[in-house]
């Protein structure tokens, strides 16, 4: 079964610094990979998605994630993080072809430090 | 682009009484659309998919017949909580399927928190 994890619950980061996020992946095939953020009491604002093609794909406010075949990983990053960047984030993989049902993380919560 | 909305925003209701949330896209024709619910710091259970013109497909778990589901148009789905409970209370996502030749992505709505009483 399609499965992703996000290892970390929370993740602390400076304002100014790099973030990371991380997600790994258990597909069958190959992987349609997202990730999503929700901001409280929202629904969820679609990023970035890896589909196929270049392994570092940007996505929406400077966010870009990185697909890593060999370490079935697929990271968020992003160069300098912003207070406003502080939300829930939710990798999610699209399950196999023909039910395109989205299955996700359980997320990660950032917060970004003044 | 890529606009899903969910009306009501916020709903409060007596048990027994049934709720009725649309998920619309508001610039897109969706022929699939999901709905969710998720609860407090957790992440979002898929609850069904939304077929439009056929019967929606549910979850393991999930009872058809409290949580019933309407995919009248390629816009529209609706999710109706049937003789709600107060265990019902939760916060509802749809979802909107967009597929553009062969890349798909979905879209959500901003949610709709129940709180039943």
């Amino acid at each position: 079964a399609q499965s992703v994890a996000q290892p970390e619950d929370q993740v602390n980061v400076a304002e100014g610094n790099p973030l990371t996020v991380k997600c790994t992946y258990s597909v069958s095939g190959n992987p349609y990979l997202f990730w999503y953020v929700q901001y409280p009491n929202r629904g969820l604002q679609f990023l970035l998605k890896y589909i196929t093609g270049d392994n570092l794909v940007k996505g929406s406010y400077g966010f870009e994630a990185e697909f890593n075949k060999s370490q079935t990983s697929f990271h968020l990053k992003k160069p300098s993080a912003l207070v406003s960047d502080s939300a829930l984030y939710f990798c999610a993989v699209r399950d196999i072809a023909g039910t395109y049902k989205y299955i996700f993380g359980t997320g990660t919560r950032l917060k970004v430090l003044a | 682009g890529a606009v899903v909305s969910q009306h009501p925003s916020r709903v409060i209701c007596k048990s027994g009484t049934s709720v009725k949330i649309e998920c619309r896209s508001l610039d897109f024709q969706a022929t699939t659309m999901f709905w969710y619910r998720q609860f407090p710091k957790q992440s979002l259970m898929l609850m069904a998919t939304s077929n439009e013109g056929s019967k929606a497909t549910y979850e393991q778990g999930v009872e058809k017949d409290k949580f019933l589901i309407n995919h009248a148009s390629l816009t529209l789905s609706t999710l109706t909580v049937t003789s709600a409970h107060p265990e019902d209370s939760s916060f509802y996502i749809c979802s909107a399927r967009r597929q553009r030749g062969l890349e798909e992505t979905q879209y959500f709505g901003p949610g709709t928190r129940l709180l039943v009483l």
